[in-house]
């Protein structure tokens, strides 16, 4: 069985240039996460979609971060425009729906914002 | 607001020795707990987690971790490290069984020959 693909693996920008990172969920995984990993961090919630639809984008900063799941399978997070402090890791994740559903991670994007 | 805390940063075991690696977590609640480990440059991979009943959790690759309400705590243990052990490891909580997580800082392992 496929794994949760992301892509770019890597990826150098700019700071206030633009930048997407692209998720293929795990086939009929109908919830998909996004966390952001800073160096010397754990992971941190950025997004959970269930389906095409957003259930909890709190700590997502909504000035810069945007986020869409059309048609409830491949997901896009952008971000415009990039700061500095936005170099880390993104990682996606995905699971069956419903409670206890294991989720399975990515390997994820390292964005270097330079 | 919930918080864990991995105070750690590294762990130094020889090849053969037990591991320890401590967790503690703060919520008004019993919450749902979770091991993950993440190799370099891969994605993170579940241990193991607690939802309810036994507070004694097996995991996969032989670790095993013991959830103590008393002391907030999730310690992962392992009886006999393997250098393929090497990596940063995770403790996570989650106030519902989704996998909406709060992961701690990580504890990295290394291992000695």
């Amino acid at each position: 069985e496929a794994g949760v693909a992301q892509s770019p693996r890597y990826k150098i920008i700019e700071k206030r240039q633009s930048v997407a990172f692209w998720c293929n969920p795990i086939s009929g995984h109908a919830t998909l996460y996004w966390y952001q990993q800073i160096l010397g961090q754990g992971p941190k919630l950025l997004i959970q979609f269930q389906n095409n639809g957003v259930v909890d984008d709190s700590q997502l900063p909504k000035d810069r971060f945007s986020a869409e799941r059309l048609k409830g399978v491949d997901s896009t997070l952008k971000i415009q425009p990039a700061k500095l402090e936005d170099s880390a890791v993104y990682l996606c994740a995905s699971s069956l729906p419903g409670g206890n559903a294991e989720a399975f991670f990515g390997q994820g994007t390292r964005l270097t914002v330079v | 607001a919930q918080s864990v805390t991995q105070p750690d940063i590294h762990i130094t075991v020889s090849e053969g020795a037990s591991l320890e690696l401590r967790c503690n977590y703060s919520y008004g609640a019993t919450p749902y707990l979770f091991w993950y480990v993440q190799s370099p440059g891969q994605g993170l991979q579940l241990l193991l987690k607690y939802f309810s009943g036994d507070t004694l959790v097996q995991g996969i690759k032989g670790f095993e971790a013991e959830f103590k309400r008393s002391q907030s705590s999730f310690n992962l243990r392992k009886p006999s490290v393997h250098w393929s052990d090497a990596a940063e490891y995770f403790c996570a909580v989650s106030m519902d069984s989704s996998y909406k997580l709060i992961f701690g800082s990580g504890t990295r392992l290394l291992v000695r020959p």
